[in-house]
């Protein structure tokens, strides 16, 4: 079983709604990163939140982190189809191990 | 930027043969890493180094060697290609190893194995 694993296979939202992906991990953690794949193309980092953070932004993405239940979300907010991808959550000790991965359309 | 780069893009081999897939960081990073991705799997570990000349399995070495010559370059190796090697392969590379760490990864390399 996967030491991360976000709960949804897939999601659709139109442009300029907001979306959550969620994420659960089993084991104390020092730090949660969220990934992004486009189509094509290696995965690419998206927010590291550490475990003394329970909430981290950038631009307009905002990542959470529960440690008492072991929960990350990952929120995007006014969608643009460019948003289209699969996103994934890692975490890990001395190695990163990834979820399955949310695979997200945003249509016009 | 970082920058991680896989050759080649994409290869078709055939069942038996002997693979190599190459991967070349420029990042000054200690750490490198082979992760397949198949559909449905995410990401997984097939092999990792943190130092020129020695390597480290992952989560499934089976069926796969792992070479790191020099601190920039890591290549993984399939001796006897199979069917159920056809993946997308991806290399990436870290400052430290651990989660707290940014992986850098590569544009990935898309195996099919006949």
């Amino acid at each position: 079983s996967q030491l991360a694993e976000e709960n949804l296979w897939a999601l659709s939202v139109h442009e300029g709604e907001s979306v959550t992906v969620n994420c659960s991990y089993k084991t104390s953690i020092t730090a949660l990163q969220w990934y992004r794949q486009k189509s094509g193309e290696g995965p690419a980092q998206l927010i590291l939140i550490r475990s003394n953070e329970r909430e981290k932004r950038n631009g307009r993405l905002r990542a959470t982190l529960d440690t008492s239940s072991q929960s990350s979300s990952l929120s995007i907010t006014a969608t643009r189809c460019e948003d289209t991808a699969v996103y994934f959550c890692a975490t890990g000790g001395y190695k990163v191990v990834f979820g399955s991965g949310t695979r997200l359309l945003v249509s016009p | 930027e970082a920058a991680v780069t896989q050759s080649p893009r994409s290869k078709v081999a055939v069942t038996g043969g002997k693979v190599t897939l190459s991967c070349h960081q420029t990042n000054n990073h200690d750490y490198m890493y082979w992760y397949r991705q198949d559909t449905g799997h995410g990401l997984r570990l097939i092999h990792y180094s943190y130092v020129a000349d020695s390597t480290e399995k992952g989560d499934i070495p089976d069926g796969y060697k792992a070479s790191r010559p020099s601190q920039e370059n890591f290549s993984l190796i399939l001796e006897l290609a199979s069917l159920s090697q056809t993946a997308v392969y991806f290399c990436a590379s870290s400052g430290q190893g651990g989660g707290a760490e940014t992986l850098y990864f590569g544009s990935g390399t898309r195996l099919t194995v006949l």
